[in-house]
């Protein structure tokens, strides 16, 4: 059974620009989170989307939003990129909201110059 | 509110040598999850383990065992005998219900030859 994917892996953006990546998850699985890494704050909760509805939300601006598609496909966009927003996205899937084994991806590394 | 903290930034040890990861949590919940995860190089996330808050037993698999402690809120990870390729970064994390991961900021183990 294949992976979590991510793409794409590597993103080089200047501030102002906007960005999407993309998250494929395991077969079956309908529930999406995405998580920010960066070295100073570490590993945050950006939002979790199950059928294609978004369930949670972590402490972002609005610039960052997200949504999923009807094959669970799942899609972050970052609007107005900040210097700040450099880091390794993570996308995990998991079967359901209430299973709590998340599987995740390799992430995409987002620098913004 | 949930909170995971890794006192230990950074262990080295020698090959062969044992390490032990602590762990402590709060949160006012009763029914919640422990995990460990495992962050190689490349960047992936690695699940480890899976404890509930209702089964302190410990656990055993191959060189990994953990020690959980609801007394002392605590869910310690051991290797014995590490190898080389345990070096990583580790990261203890907790679920309550079935909101977000909240992650410990991790813990470097480098394991030299």
């Amino acid at each position: 059974k294949a992976g979590v994917t991510q793409t794409p892996r590597y993103l080089i953006k200047t501030r102002g620009q906007q960005v999407t990546l993309s998250c494929s998850p395991i077969s079956g699985h309908r529930s999406v989170s995405w998580y920010q890494q960066t070295p100073g704050q570490g590993l945050q909760f950006l939002f979790e989307y199950f059928s294609e509805t978004q369930r949670n939300k972590g402490n972002f601006p609005g610039r960052f939003s997200g949504r999923q598609f009807s094959n669970s496909r799942s899609e972050m966009n970052v609007s107005t990129l900040e210097l700040g927003d450099s880091a390794l996205y993570l996308c995990a899937s998991s079967l359901d909201p209430l299973n709590n084994e998340q599987f995740f991806g390799p992430g995409t590394r987002l620098t913004v110059l | 509110a949930q909170k995971v903290t890794q006192a230990q930034t950074e262990i080295s040890v020698v090959e062969k040598e044992d390490v032990t990861l602590d762990c402590v949590y709060e949160t006012r919940d009763t029914t919640y999850y422990l995990f460990w995860y495992k962050q190689p190089p490349s960047g992936e996330l690695v699940f480890l383990i899976r404890r509930n808050s209702f089964d302190e037993q410990n656990e055993i698999s191959g060189r990994y065992s953990w020690n959980f402690q609801k007394s002392t809120s605590s869910f310690n990870f051991t290797i014995t005998a590490s190898q080389v390729v345990d070096s990583a970064v580790y990261f203890c994390a907790l679920r309550v219900n079935d909101y977000k991961l909240s992650f410990g900021a991790g813990t470097t183990v480098t394991v030299r030859a």
